[in-house]
């Protein structure tokens, strides 16, 4: 089964900043990968599809890059609604994984 | 709407089985793919399995794999995850969720299985 990364695994920031999220894959997925943020008590919702993709309905300060093994979820500038837990998703082939999660926090 | 209702969990004894579904309207059940995923409490989402929008393709994560059974009735708009032999490491929130081509663009609320004696 491929295996998904993210880094880091928690991070600090102040509203404004600019936050960036990466994820590796073992292997090459091509542009399989999906972008979720959840928030405490709520199901995971969807940001980015097919590494770049914007989710309707989904602000765009949120964008996503990569391809291959390498991507990256960035925010370009932190809102208050933006403190939750983001997970990386590759759905390349048959079967499907998800990353370990990034926790963005209020510094 | 889209609403994906997920019923069925509860406390079940280690090495039972439990049946959980998912209820799904809003949108033309037969068309879309459905997946299972978890969360262990405090911990990340795991997937599970995934069913074929006709019910004839089935692919599972390996740490499932022989103790885990999707299926779908499209006649009812569920989806269902049998599972076997539970172990206390099967504690979790579980969730179902609709394929929209390679992504997962609808989540039900899960629901929460606590595997203990």
């Amino acid at each position: 089964d491929i295996q998904m990364t993210q880094s880091p695994s928690s991070l600090s920031a102040s509203v404004g900043d600019r936050v960036t999220i990466t994820c590796r894959a073992s292997q090459s997925i091509s542009s399989y990968l999906n972008w979720y943020q959840q928030k405490p008590g709520k199901a995971p919702n969807l940001l980015i599809y097919s590494a770049s993709s914007l989710q309707s309905g989904v602000p765009s300060r949120f964008s996503g890059s990569g391809s291959g093994t390498d991507f990256t979820l960035t925010i370009s500038s932190l809102q208050p609604e933006d403190f939750a837990t983001y997970y990386c998703q590759q759905t390349y082939g048959t079967s499907s994984a998800f990353g370990q999660g990034t926790k963005v926090e209020i510094k | 709407q889209v609403q994906l209702v997920e019923s069925g969990g509860g406390v079940v004894q280690p090495g039972r089985s439990l049946r959980l579904s998912c209820a799904a309207s809003g949108f033309t059940f037969s068309d879309f793919a459905l997946h299972w995923v978890r969360q262990a409490p405090g911990k990340g989402l795991e997937w599970m399995a995934v069913i074929s929008n006709d019910g004839n393709k089935k692919y599972y994560a390996d740490s499932v794999k022989g103790r885990s059974t999707i299926s779908r009735d499209n006649s009812k708009n569920t989806v269902y995850l049998e599972m076997n032999s539970l172990r206390a490491e099967d504690t979790a929130l579980y969730y179902c969720a609709r394929a929209y081509s390679y992504d997962l663009d609808y989540w039900g609320q899960g629901t929460l299985v606590t595997v203990s004696s």
